[in-house]
């Protein structure tokens, strides 16, 4: 079964570091996002990207978070200066399409970042 | 804000007793819902999705929705030791049908 890759499963920063997560969605799949999940709390929408543009963004999503789409295949996630409360799960998801019956998220395996 | 409301448990059932778990969401706008499984640690998985009102049956798995309840509920039949994990309600909304989810429901299921 396709799957989304998500690389690497577990990275630490010091505070005021940039990091870039890394995605590879599914390939015929269109629709490209990011959500976080602080442990202990809900799954948050960040921002989602199609046909090479964000199409819409939380309020989580400020000026320190930028996404791209540098090729084909993979898909980014880039916080510019880590705070302590940017620690969280990451997760990538991509979607065939909008209109397409009984499409569902799938979400990758997650990136575990600690920022120290 | 919209807002999707679970009771967080936990709910503990035994092996082979039906587990219900409930969902309400504020948004009515909101176009398809979702059920996901998530374990410890790990990301999401889906295990239902809904669109309209009435059942979806898949497996030991039904889904029910209510739009004008705003009610979503997800039932596991025969529930096994192995459906213990946490479930994530979410609604889809908006142009790029981004996701808002509950705080998950967690299900122990006893043997």
């Amino acid at each position: 079964e396709p799957e989304v890759t998500q690389t690497p499963s577990h990275q630490v920063t010091q505070m005021g570091q940039e990091v870039i997560l890394r995605c590879v969605p599914i390939s015929n799949h269109l629709y490209f996002y990011w959500y976080r999940q602080i442990l202990g709390q809900k799954v948050e929408f960040l921002v989602s990207f199609y046909n090479n543009e964000i199409s819409e963004k939380s309020e989580i999503f400020d000026d320190q978070f930028s996404v791209e789409r540098p090729d084909g295949s993979n898909f980014t996630l880039k916080i510019r200066s880590t705070k302590l409360e940017d620690s969280a799960m990451y997760f990538c998801a991509s979607s065939e399409g909008l209109g397409v019956p009984g499409y569902g998220y799938t979400f990758g395996s997650g990136t575990r970042l600690t920022v120290v | 804000q919209k807002e999707v409301e679970q009771n967080s448990g936990p709910l503990s059932v035994p092996e082979g007793a039906i587990a219900s778990l409930n969902c309400t969401y504020s948004d009515r706008v909101s176009q398809s819902f979702f059920w996901y499984r998530q374990y410890s640690g790990k990301s999401p998985e889906l295990i239902m999705s809904i669109y309209s009102n009435g059942d979806k049956e898949d497996g030991r798995f039904t889904a029910q929705l209510n739009k004008a309840s705003q009610y979503v509920s997800l039932l596991i039949r025969d529930s096994q030791p192995s459906d213990s994990a946490t479930y994530l309600c979410a609604v889809s909304s908006g142009s790029a049908r981004q996701l808002t989810f509950g705080s998950g429901t967690q299900l122990t299921v006893l043997p």
